[in-house]
């Protein structure tokens, strides 16, 4: 198994407090994305990054940033949570942005916003 | 706008019978797809892929078809094994920006019944 390691695992918080999301990895890879998995709408791409620094919006960016201060590290934050940002949130990583390279998934964080 | 879409949100079969796992596409700049699989409290793990070259890719029980003229692959896996009992979400990928970042499907729920 890929080298990730997502913390905390389980979060509960209120609305309004700002969260905020580690994924650390073993493996080296250039490339981290965070995902968030909600029922009914399957794995939607929030934030990735391509390296230090470089990070790029997904389709559900809205009230998330990112940072990349090195490579195995990975922050999600949401400034301000709100109920609807209660989900499962996975980062994945892979080795280059080819075909060849799948995307190799942590085990999640489940974050509720009271 | 779903650019994959997998219909069938659930589906049950009988041990040692073949599974088939559904999923479309809309996007025809998509030339790279995948099948993941996730079990509960764990991250989604790759399982099989297929460049758009290609109509069929086999790995030992599962075989991923790919119609491009329909924009639909199917994943079957044969015999099934309760082991397989899953979340399966299909996933499809084009070059953009430099990279093939993959937009998933809403997933599939596998029970395969001993």
């Amino acid at each position: 198994d890929a080298g990730i390691t997502q913390s905390p695992r389980h979060k509960v918080t209120e609305t309004g407090t700002p969260v905020t999301l580690r994924c650390h990895q073993t493996e080296n890879h250039r490339y981290m994305y965070w995902y968030r998995q909600d029922p009914g709408h399957g794995l939607r791409l929030i934030h990735y990054s391509y390296g230090v620094k470089d990070t790029d919006k997904g389709e559900v960016s809205d009230g998330y940033s990112v940072s990349r201060s090195k490579t195995e590290d990975f922050l999600l934050t949401l400034e301000s949570a709100t109920s609807s940002q209660t989900s499962v949130y996975f980062c994945a990583i892979s080795q280059n942005p080819g075909q060849n390279s799948p995307l190799h998934f942590g085990n999640g964080t489940r974050l509720t916003v009271t | 706008d779903q650019q994959v879409k997998q219909n069938s949100p659930s589906l049950s079969v009988q041990e040692g019978r073949i599974s088939i796992l559904n999923c479309d596409y809309t996007n025809s700049m998509f030339d790279y797809f995948l099948w993941y699989k996730k079990y509960p409290a764990e991250g989604p793990t790759f399982l099989i892929s297929i460049s758009s070259i290609k109509d069929k890719n086999e790995d030992g029980r599962f075989t991923v078809f790919l119609n491009k003229s329909a924009k639909h692959l199917s994943l079957h896996i044969v015999p099934s094994q309760p082991g397989d009992s899953a979340v399966y979400f299909c996933a499809a990928s084009g070059l953009s920006g430099g990279s093939y970042i993959p937009t998933f499907g809403r997933g599939t729920s596998l029970i395969v019944h001993p």
